[in-house]
C-alpha cells in the first residue's frame, strides 16, 4: 500500500460525457502527478501539482483539466470523453516538487468509454 | 528529448541475480535515471535512481556507465514478486515530465 488513495476504482460512461477522478496523496506529501496507461501508448505523464499550483504539463488534452485544493487532495477532469480516453489514471504523489523525488503511485482508476 | 532503450523482455531463474540493461545515449548531464516498476493490476513502483554514481538500496542496485549513456538495474536474488515490467526513464532537470517506456517484462522462472 503506497499510501495514494484514487477514487473511484472503476468508472464507466458513455461518450461525450464529463467525469472526475479524485486523488488523495500520501501524508506530508505536497505534489501530486497524474497519468494516463492505455494500451498502444504506455504511461503518460499528464500533469503535476506542487502545493496547489500547477509545476509541470506533460501530454495533457485541452479537454482534460486538473487542480489541486487546499487539502492537497487532487482531481482530474476529463470532458467531452470519447472511446480512446479508456484507460487507467494513475495519480502519483511525492514529498518535493522535483523529479528526483521517488513518486508513491496510488491503484488507479480504470476508466472505460462507451 | 532523450530517450531510453530497453530489452522487450527477460528471464530469469528465481534466487539468481539480474541485469536488467537501458541505453540512453542521448542523455544530458542534468537528467536523472530512474527505474520504476509495475507489478500486474498495480501502479507503478519506484524502485531506485541517480545521477551519474552507482547506487545501492535495499531492492537494488543501479550500475551507471561512466559516459552515463547506459545504465544496469541489478536485482541481486530474484524473486517471484520481482515478476514485473521495469521502466528506465529520464527526467530532465527541474521539469518533471517523466517519460515511461515501453519497458522490461522480467518474466522468473522457479
Amino acid at each position: 500500500d503506497s499510501g495514494v488513495t484514487q477514487t473511484p476504482k472503476h468508472l464507466i460512461t458513455a461518450t461525450g460525457q464529463r467525469v472526475t477522478l479524485r486523488c488523495s496523496p500520501r501524508s506530508g506529501d505536497l505534489s501530486v502527478y497524474w497519468y494516463q496507461q492505455s494500451l498502444d501508448q504506455g504511461l503518460q505523464f499528464l500533469i503535476q501539482y506542487y502545493n496547489g499550483e500547477e509545476r509541470a504539463k506533460g501530454n495533457i488534452l485541452e479537454r482534460f483539466s486538473a487542480q489541486q485544493f487546499p487539502d492537497l487532495h487532487s482531481e482530474l477532469n476529463l470532458s467531452s470523453l470519447e472511446l480512446g480516453d479508456s484507460a487507467l489514471y494513475f495519480c502519483a504523489s511525492s514529498v518535493g516538487p522535483s523529479d528526483y523525488n521517488e513518486q508513491f503511485f496510488g491503484p488507479g482508476t480504470r476508466l472505460t468509454v462507451l | 528529448d532523450a530517450k531510453t532503450t530497453q530489452p522487450n523482455s527477460m528471464e530469469s531463474n528465481e534466487e539468481e541475480p539480474v541485469h536488467l540493461p537501458c541505453n540512453h545515449s542521448t542523455i544530458s548531464g542534468t537528467d536523472y535515471i530512474h527505474w520504476y516498476r509495475q507489478l500486474p493490476s498495480q501502479g507503478p513502483e519506484y524502485v531506485i535512481h541517480g545521477l551519474t554514481s552507482n547506487v545501492n538500496n535495499r531492492m537494488a542496485s543501479l550500475a551507471i556507465a561512466e559516459d552515463r549513456k547506459s545504465s544496469t538495474l541489478i536485482l541481486h536474488r530474484a524473486t517471484l514478486r520481482d515478476a514485473a515490467v521495469y521502466y528506465c526513464i529520464l527526467s530532465v532537470y527541474n521539469n518533471n515530465d517523466m517519460r515511461f517506456g515501453a519497458g522490461t517484462r522480467l518474466t522468473v522462472k522457479p
